[in-house]
């Protein structure tokens, strides 16, 4: 039972646009989230996060969006470039450690 | 180095071998994780550790075994290893296992099964 889920397992983006990353939660008892990239041949590092009690938050082109009656959140990278090509994956602090979903493939085209 | 190192690299190994996976963290976390990384699947959990001497299994740990003698070093071994193992492994390391902070990963090891 797939408890986080990113449902699209990949997007192409055109530079300087928008990317928006999706993920679904089936958990209400969730209540931290966090989006790490991954580039190839690297380990996967930590990108921003969000608790419950909000429903955005920022850092630089980086905005993370919380819906928690949709049990849904999102990542929007704002303009991007080409080296936010990456597998990006959300993660939620479950009962006892980090449920991760199954990534999502940005590519980011000039 | 500060951080989390894994080795190999790359390994490739053929069918039935025994094989063992390094991971060392210098940070002294109390948590680490052995995942492995595959295309449709994501990150999936092999084991986790809360401590020395102190082991759990996770979403997909059969053919595999781990130790924690200390807590610096965080062993994978496949006992016999099977084509269906053929992946990229990720070991994590963390201070509690809902740090908020979240889980630092290695580099990976890309294992391969022949």
């Amino acid at each position: 039972d797939q408890q986080v889920k990113q449902n699209s397992p990949s997007l192409s983006v055109q530079e300087g646009r928008i990317s928006i990353l999706n993920c679904d939660y089936t958990n209400s008892m969730f209540d931290y989230f966090l989006w790490y990239k991954k580039y190839p041949a690297e380990g996967p590092t930590f990108l921003i996060s969000i608790s419950s009690i909000k429903d955005k938050n920022e850092d630089g082109r980086f905005t993370v969006f919380l819906n928690k009656s949709a049990k849904h959140l999102s990542l929007h990278i704002v303009p991007s470039q080409p080296g936010d090509s990456a597998v990006y994956f959300c993660a939620a602090i479950g009962t006892d450690k980090l449920i991760f979903g199954t990534g999502t493939r940005l590519q980011v085209f000039p | 180095d500060a951080g989390i190192t894994q080795s190999p690299r790359y390994k490739i190994t053929e069918t039935g071998r025994q094989v063992t996976l390094m991971c060392h963290q210098t940070w002294s976390h109390s948590y680490m994780f052995w995942y492995r990384q595959d295309l449709g699947h994501g990150l999936r959990l092999i084991y986790y550790s809360a401590a020395a001497d102190i082991t759990d299994k996770g979403e997909v740990p059969d053919g595999y075994v781990v130790s924690r003698s200390k807590t610096e070093n965080f062993p994978l071994t496949l006992e016999s290893a099977t084509r269906s193992q053929t992946s990229v492994y990720f070991c994590a390391s963390s201070v509690s296992s809902m740090d908020r902070d979240g889980y630092t990963f290695g580099s990976g090891t890309r294992l391969t099964v022949v």
